[in-house]
């Protein structure tokens, strides 16, 4: 059965250091987005790609980078760590072509930073 | 802008009670509409959609109607069960995008108790 995984599941970190969150989806999907989840505000969209090569920021990009080599994967970077982007990360991916497409979503990242 | 607000939680039922959890958005043009549930320790996995005014989205005992006049998309069960504890999420898309990004609102807890 396809999937989208992600690794680690839960990661501890120092303010200061680079982070990189693994995406891997077998669904052949272009579409890959990263969420980040905190309380009060549901999931906010941080970077998104529609192909190889192709990587756009979403509403809460500032310290957070991603790239796309293959389709089948959108490593996530937080460049310097710090304390804010605490948070469970999510990676989804989706067919393009119709907003109406349904997300299937990773089992999530919690980060940690200390 | 695009935006979705949702009741806030959590709530608290008793099995078989009948449940509604509000869903209003802010959005031009025609978006699709979702609810996602998120389980304990998981990601989210699409629970209902619709795609366009008065269609009605149901899946697992669970409805919701598309609502363009009181842009609205309430979601309502019957009669709950334990088993349906867990975050809802309701999440648009906006018709202008045909790459799969979604607003979501900002998730109602739903604990159902024996």
């Amino acid at each position: 059965d396809a999937e989208i995984t992600q690794s680690p599941r839960h990661k501890i970190t120092e303010t200061g250091r680079q982070v990189t969150l693994a995406c891997h989806q077998t669904w052949n999907h272009n579409n890959m987005f990263w969420y980040r989840q905190d309380l009060g505000h549901g999931l906010r969209l941080i970077h998104y790609s529609y192909g190889v090569q192709d990587t756009n920021k979403g509403e809460v990009s500032d310290g957070y980078s991603v790239s796309r080599s293959n389709t089948e994967d959108l490593p996530l970077t937080l460049e310097s760590a710090a304390s804010s982007q605490t948070s469970v990360y999510f990676c989804a991916s989706s067919e393009q072509g119709a907003h109406q497409n349904e997300a299937f979503f990773g089992q999530g990242t919690r980060l940690t930073v200390v | 802008g695009n935006s979705v607000t949702q009741m806030e939680g959590p709530v608290t039922l008793s099995e078989e009670a009948f449940l509604t959890i509000n869903c209003t958005y802010t959005a031009t043009g025609y978006p699709s509409l979702f609810w996602y549930v998120q389980y304990p320790g998981e990601g989210l996995q699409l629970l209902l959609k619709a795609t366009k005014a008065d269609d009605k989205g149901s899946n697992k005992g669970f409805e919701a109607t598309y609502r363009k006049e009181t842009t609205s998309f309430h979601l309502e069960k019957g009669s709950v069960q334990v088993s349906d504890s867990a975050v809802y999420f309701c999440a648009l898309s906006p018709f202008s995008s045909n790459t799969g990004k979604l607003i979501f609102g900002q998730g109602t807890t739903l604990q159902v108790k024996p």
